[in-house]
């Protein structure tokens, strides 16, 4: 089946620094994939999405471009502020119309 | 500006007691969601309604029914609360134009515990 893998945190970051999470996945056919984010006491909110091999999906400075060829869809930021702390989830839509979740990382920016 | 709409925000059940969490979106969508969130597990999908008047499992469907009351409106129901149902639940929702599960609009969340 679908699965979504992305690196453990919480990831703690100095203001301004550049951020990588990293996100896997394993799927049948070609996917959409996904970012979410969750910022304290909120729910999810779509934060980019890309749809096919090689698109590069953006938001609010942050980037992840579809590689097909790694299975991979990697969240980056060039430079962190504190209101960027909140929980990112990568997620896949499959077969069968199904959004499958990775386990959210945590990233926490301090001044 | 609503957007989806989740009640109550927080609730304590002793085991084998029932309740039924809310949910209403105001934005015309046909699909509705119902998710819980683990530690370490991300979010995992109860039911959904693809629209009005249909309602499909999920993933872990088990200890829980909804209702999709109307377009507005999907409730989860825990008929005999456990505690291994203690957990966050999301409702979210998705458009008409969207492809289903394209872009999901999410309300606060229920934090509930069950003793």
């Amino acid at each position: 089946g679908n699965s979504v893998t992305q690196m453990e945190g919480p990831v703690t970051l100095s203001e301004e620094a550049f951020l990588t999470i990293n996100c896997t996945y394993t799927a049948t056919g070609y996917p959409s994939l996904f970012w979410y984010v969750q910022y304290p006491g909120e729910g999810l909110q779509l934060l980019l999405k890309a749809t096919k091999a090689d698109d590069k999906g953006s938001n609010k400075g942050f980037e992840a471009t579809y590689r097909k060829e790694t299975t991979s869809f990697h969240l980056e930021k060039g430079s962190v502020q504190v209101s960027d702390s909140a929980v990112y989830f990568c997620a896949l839509r499959g077969g069968g119309n199904k959004l499958t979740f990775g386990t959210g990382t945590q990233l926490k920016v301090e001044l | 500006n609503a957007g989806v709409t989740q009640t109550p925000k927080f609730q304590v059940l002793k085991t084998g007691q029932s309740m039924t969490l809310q949910c209403a979106q105001d934005m015309n969508h046909n699909s509705m969601y119902w998710y819980r969130q683990d530690p370490g597990m991300g979010l995992r999908l109860i039911y959904y309604s693809a629209s009005e008047g249909t309602t499909d499992k999920g993933e872990v469907p088990n200890g829980y029914n909804v209702s999709r009351l109307n377009k507005r409106e999907f409730s989860l129901r825990l008929e005999s609360a456990a505690p291994s149902q203690t957990s966050v639940y999301f409702c979210a929702s998705s458009g008409t134009g969207e492809s289903l599960n394209e872009k999901l609009f999410f309300g606060s969340g229920t934090q509930l515990s069950v003793l």
